[in-house]
């Protein structure tokens, strides 16, 4: 079965600094890997995307690394800006339906 | 721009009572799902539905929840004999396509259920 799981419960960074956030997982037969962000009180929203035939993804502010050989995914932060602070959750999907890992926290101060 | 929305924003119940959520998928999109998130927690699979029918389901899914499509624009999530523990979020996302898309889903903001 598919299980999605995060290195670190919370992250705390420096505004400006850089977050890299990290998740395993164990399903091969993945199709995409995403990362989403939930703010509180507020459904998960979309933040990148990459296929797994690909190893890198870069968006604005954001980069994407999968490694296939360790099943490991990870979300880099550019200059992490205080609107950045929520949970951050890594996603796989295959088939029909989407699984969520357990979420990691992300702190910026200021 | 589009969004999928959900209703009610947040129902109270008495345990043992049925409960349908609402929810208002983005127009064009075909694939439509159901989650849930018990407070603090991670975002939990319950179905997916295309075509009319259930794609998928976990093991959360039992016979006490199903889902309908009853027109062109609504999809409900019902629960015929709440649990205490069926106290959570529950999100309702929808998809366009699969083929030459991308993974996204896009979520409603979520219908609060709470049973006593």
């Amino acid at each position: 079965g598919e299980n999605v799981g995060l290195h670190l419960p919370t992250l705390s960074v420096q505004e400006g600094d850089n977050s890299i956030i990290n998740c395993a997982y164990s399903n091969s037969a993945s199709d995409y890997f995403i990362w989403y962000k939930q703010e509180s009180g507020k459904g998960p929203q979309f933040i990148i995307d990459i296929r797994s035939n690909m190893d890198k993804r870069q968006g604005q502010r954001v980069t994407v690394l999968l490694n296939k050989t360790v099943k490991h995914l990870s979300l880099q932060i550019a200059a992490t800006q205080p609107g950045d602070s929520a949970v951050y959750f890594c996603a796989i999907t295959g088939g029909f339906k989407t699984i969520f890992g357990a979420g990691t926290r992300l702190f910026v101060k200021a | 721009e589009p969004e999928v929305t959900q209703t009610p924003s947040h129902q109270v119940t008495q345990m043992g009572q049925e409960v349908i959520l609402r929810c208002v998928p983005i127009s064009n999109h075909l694939y439509f799902y159901w989650y849930r998130q018990i407070l603090g927690q991670k975002v939990e699979f319950l179905v997916s539905f295309y075509n009319n029918e259930i794609s998928e389901k976990s093991e959360i899914f039992d016979d006490q929840f199903s889902v309908e499509r009853p027109d062109g624009s609504n999809f409900t999530l019902k629960i015929r004999s709440t649990k205490l523990e069926d106290s959570a979020m529950y999100f309702c996302a929808s998809k366009p396509e699969i083929a030459g898309g991308t993974g996204e889903l896009f979520f409603g903001e979520g219908s609060r259920l709470t049973v006593l």
